[in-house]
């Protein structure tokens, strides 16, 4: 399966915990852009990032979220001290290195929060 | 207001209907414009991608762009079950930060 890989499907935190989701793009995708879709409401951009660098962060909450994508491995979002409205499903999406290249996009992280 | 609106539904049609999906956004540097189909519990699925205006058709499918009115549609010819989705519209400036509507759910009867 050459599409872009997200684990795990479903994560379950208790308040105060971290959560870990993974990401790895398409191949030959050096692109990342992660997005967040809240119960009934549309997606929304949170980061967007190329190898080792965050080229856009305007939509990460200040506090607690982090994301990065390093050299070798997986991109990582990470949400530090879980809270009940971080409950959503997580997607990411990877594009090429060339400009203007349409979004594909994974199946999901579905983050619940005891 | 935001920045794309669209139609929530549900809309419910009978199979073999032609489908028509709308989008309107206020932010005319938009450039890119994108349809997903999104079933439920995964992710969206690529449809339609056009840069600026005009009409692109992929089969059972076609895309108009209108800048002139910043509007945007998606038309489904010959309506299957097997199209019963979310449909996504999207835009964005330079094709990274995809701006989304809030979706249409979308239900062909047999």
């Amino acid at each position: 399966n050459a599409g872009v890989m997200q684990n795990p499907r479903h994560l379950v935190r208790r308040r105060g915990q971290e959560a870990r989701l993974r990401c790895s793009p398409m191949k030959g995708h050096s692109h990342v852009y992660w997005y967040r879709q809240l119960p009934e409401e549309g997606l929304k951009f949170m980061v967007y990032l190329q190898k080792e660098n965050i080229i856009d962060e305007s939509g990460m909450p200040k506090e607690r979220f982090s994301a990065e994508f390093p050299k070798e491995g997986p991109s990582i979002l990470r949400i530090q001290q879980v809270v009940r409205g971080d409950s959503a499903a997580y997607f990411c999406a990877s594009s090429p290195g060339d400009s203007n290249q349409p979004q594909h996009f994974g199946d999901g992280t579905r983050l619940s929060i005891l | 207001q935001k920045e794309v609106e669209q139609d929530p539904g549900p809309l419910s049609v009978p199979e073999g209907a032609i489908v028509s999906l709308n989008c309107t956004y206020s932010n005319s540097a938009f450039q890119y414009f994108m349809w997903y189909r999104q079933y439920s519990r995964k992710g969206p699925e690529l449809l339609m991608y056009t840069y600026s205006s005009g009409n692109k058709e992929d089969g059972r499918f076609t895309a108009q762009v209108d800048k002139s009115s910043k509007y945007i549609s998606l038309f489904i010819r010959d309506s299957q079950p097997s199209d019963s989705a979310t449909y996504l519209c999207a835009m964005a400036k330079g094709a990274q930060k995809l701006v989304f509507g809030q979706g249409t759910r979308l239900t062909i009867n047999p």
